[in-house]
């Protein structure tokens, strides 16, 4: 089955700053790959999706890029703010409606 | 709010005993999942359901069962309960071959 690696496990930034968060996959049938973000305590939040026939997906302050020949793919967050401070999640999938398999989180944390 | 919800918000029970969580999709989204959310191991799938049918299994335990009703709200029923059973419980929802949407869980304890 699918395994999803996602690195680093947390990241501690400057207000302003970018910050970039990594996940590798295993199974060449993905191509839907979503990114979550968990406030404590709250559910997780759908922030940009990506799916196989795009190589990056912009939405404000937010990007994902994907590299399906290297089977990996990226959060980047511009311009970082304290309420950007989360936990965030990659997950991959063969179709937008299957199932998720989920990366093992990143705990971003932004200093103002 | 994602338009899903998940009753109860919390639930506290003994070792041995079952409980049922529940779930309401968002208005009009056919697919309910399930994923258990504990420290040790992270978001997993346990199980989706399509318009009433099971669609997907992932690692859900033997003790573990749900349904779709045809209302399309979900019930997760877990029984012989375990400490190591204690995890946040969410359900999601999706219209077909769309992004999910995810409730805001159910916190099971089990003491």
């Amino acid at each position: 089955g699918e395994n999803v690696e996602q690195h680093p496990s947390t990241l501690s930034v400057q207000e302003g700053d970018s910050a970039v968060i990594k996940c590798t996959y295993s199974d060449s049938a993905s191509n839907y790959f979503p990114w979550y973000k968990q406030e404590l305590g709250k559910r997780p939040q759908l922030i940009i999706d990506i799916r196989s026939n795009v190589g990056e997906k912009k939405d404000q302050r937010i990007a994902v890029t994907l590299n399906k020949t290297a089977k990996h793919f990226s959060l980047h967050i511009t311009e970082t703010q304290p309420e950007d401070s989360a936990v965030y999640f990659c997950a991959a999938s063969h179709n937008a409606g299957n199932m998720l398999t989920f990366g093992g989180g990143t705990r971003l944390m932004v200093k103002p | 709010d994602s338009g899903v919800t998940q009753t109860p918000k919390h639930l506290i029970t003994a070792t041995g005993q079952r409980v049922t969580l529940r779930c309401s999709p968002r208005s009009g989204d056919l697919s309910v999942y399930w994923y258990q959310q504990s420290l040790d191991q992270g978001l997993q799938f346990l199980i989706q359901y399509y318009n009433g049918e099971e669609r997907a299994k992932g690692n859900i335990l033997e003790r573990f069962s749900a349904q779709q009703f045809p209302d399309l709200h979900s019930e997760l029923n877990l029984s012989s309960l375990e400490l190591g059973d204690s995890a946040l419980y969410f359900c999601a929802s999706s219209p077909s071959g769309s992004e999910q949407y995810f409730g805001p869980g159910t916190r099971l304890t089990v003491t």
